[in-house]
């Protein structure tokens, strides 16, 4: 596996379920990111990491969860989740400072849609 | 707030040159990136302006004027696997946060 992974890529759950997705990178980056896209709006960042730390939640609600267990993977747990959360969950990391590069590399994401 | 604002949609024909202008209201401005994503697709990066002036990489270039909290992606000798969505994104506070825009829809036509 190269660069930034997420499972799974889709998925389908009701407003009482819980659910868990997670995040892999491969490329030695010591922050990554929770994002969230929905249709028409912009990235929204959602929690940071650094060094497996939280140094960012930008006003998430409770029923999403974070967990950055090392450097190298990241989970964001869901439960009891609205209607208008379905939208694309994207992992990111970075290597931070930025040095001579600021790219955020990307996964996939997880199309989640919420019934 | 924070927020970057750029055109929603832009249209262009193939060989032609287009810019996609970025203005941002940010704290803590760091610098300004841009992002590429084709549908379906991750976003990817295409380039970052700390400083003043214009950074070139290949077809695609960026300027950035902080003290007009303003820059732009110039894309030359457009090709139509250059359709998709462009982001300008600005560092805000550190390298750790960064501020997307809306993101500009471009269509590129025959």
């Amino acid at each position: 596996e190269t660069g930034v992974t997420q499972t799974p890529r889709h998925l389908v759950m009701g407003m009482t379920n819980k659910k868990s997705l997670k995040c892999e990178q491969h490329l030695g980056h010591n922050a990554m990111y929770w994002y969230k896209q929905s249709a028409k709006k912009p990235l929204e960042l959602m929690f940071v990491y650094n060094f497996k730390e939280q140094t960012e939640n930008n006003s998430v609600p409770s029923r999403f969860s974070p967990e950055c267990p090392n450097s190298s993977h990241l989970f964001l747990h869901l439960h009891t989740l609205q209607p208008e959360d379905s939208a694309l969950y994207l992992c990111a990391s970075s290597q931070v400072p930025g040095g001579d590069s600021y790219e955020q590399y990307f996964g996939p994401g997880t199309r989640l849609t919420v019934t | 707030g924070q927020s970057l604002e750029q055109p929603s949609e832009v249209t262009a024909v193939e060989g032609a040159i287009v810019q996609i202008n970025c203005t941002y209201q940010t704290s803590g401005f760091y610098g300004l990136s841009w992002y590429q994503q084709h549908d379906g697709g991750a976003p990817t990066f295409l380039s970052y302006n700390g400083l003043d002036g214009l950074e070139e990489t290949g077809r695609f270039s960026s300027f950035l004027s902080r003290s007009d909290s303003y820059g732009y992606l110039l894309l030359q000798e457009l090709q139509m696997k250059d359709s998709a969505s462009y982001f300008c994104a600005a560092f805000s506070g550190g390298y750790n946060k960064l501020i997307f825009g809306a993101g500009t829809r471009l269509a590129v036509h025959p």
